[in-house]
């Protein structure tokens, strides 16, 4: 069965550090990925998803990066965090047809 | 646009029945999902509907479809405390093989 891993739980950052947050899939291939943000508990906002390895489509200019190093590896990046960075950061894998399947979430708080 | 649009808030008593709406935006879209968010965690695939379909009924839930005038609507049955939570409504789109949510709907069960 398909899972998905995201890690850390919770991580609270000064403003002006680096972030990586990692999500890994098992139990599947060549599965399209996606970062979303979720702030103050409610929308889901898109933030990267990829359709293959290297392959990197960004949906709103900001202060973050992604990258995919290997087929089931998403990474979300920050060279200097700032306070907006904050939030609740999904990853999910996405079925073709039947949804996407969320990781447990990173709570991020910039201080 | 892009908005997926649903009610903010709704709060029921236990026993009785939800109704949460939701207003899509692309009327090519094959896929509406139903979310599920409980606190802190990520996000829980509850039901999905075909665009082909009018209706889909999945124990305690019922999804109507109303693709005239883009309209989607999860009923909950016999509503628990447990099911207090964020629902959000979701729309695959055509292109980009991306999923568009909307801001969530909180619901409140009373006992």
């Amino acid at each position: 069965s398909q899972t998905i891993h995201q890690w850390p739980a919770t991580l609270v950052q000064p403003v002006g550090s680096p972030l990586s947050l990692e999500c890994t899939v098992e139990g599947t291939s060549n599965p399209n990925l996606y970062w979303y943000r979720q702030a103050a508990g409610r929308g889901l906002q898109l933030l990267f998803y990829s359709v293959g390895i290297g392959q990197i489509s960004s949906e709103v200019p900001q202060n973050l990066s992604a990258s995919r190093p290997q087929d089931r590896q998403f990474i979300l990046s920050s060279k200097k965090l700032l306070l907006s960075d904050s939030g609740f950061y999904l990853c999910a894998w996405g079925s073709t047809n039947y949804g996407y399947t969320f990781g447990s979430g990173t709570r991020l708080t910039v201080v | 646009g892009e908005d997926v649009e649903q009610s903010l808030f709704l709060s029921v008593r236990e026993g009785d029945s939800s109704v949460i709406n939701c207003t899509y935006t692309d009327s090519s879209s094959t896929y509406l999902y139903w979310y599920k968010q409980e606190p802190g965690a990520g996000l829980q695939l509850l039901t999905y509907i075909f665009s082909n379909m009018d209706m889909k009924q999945d124990q305690r839930l019922t999804v109507l479809l109303n693709k005239k005038d883009k309209h989607l609507s999860l009923r909950i049955a016999d509503t628990q405390t447990g099911d207090s939570a964020i629902y959000f409504c979701a729309e695959k789109k055509v292109y980009g093989n991306k999923l568009v949510f909307g801001a969530g709907t909180i619901l409140r069960v009373k006992s």
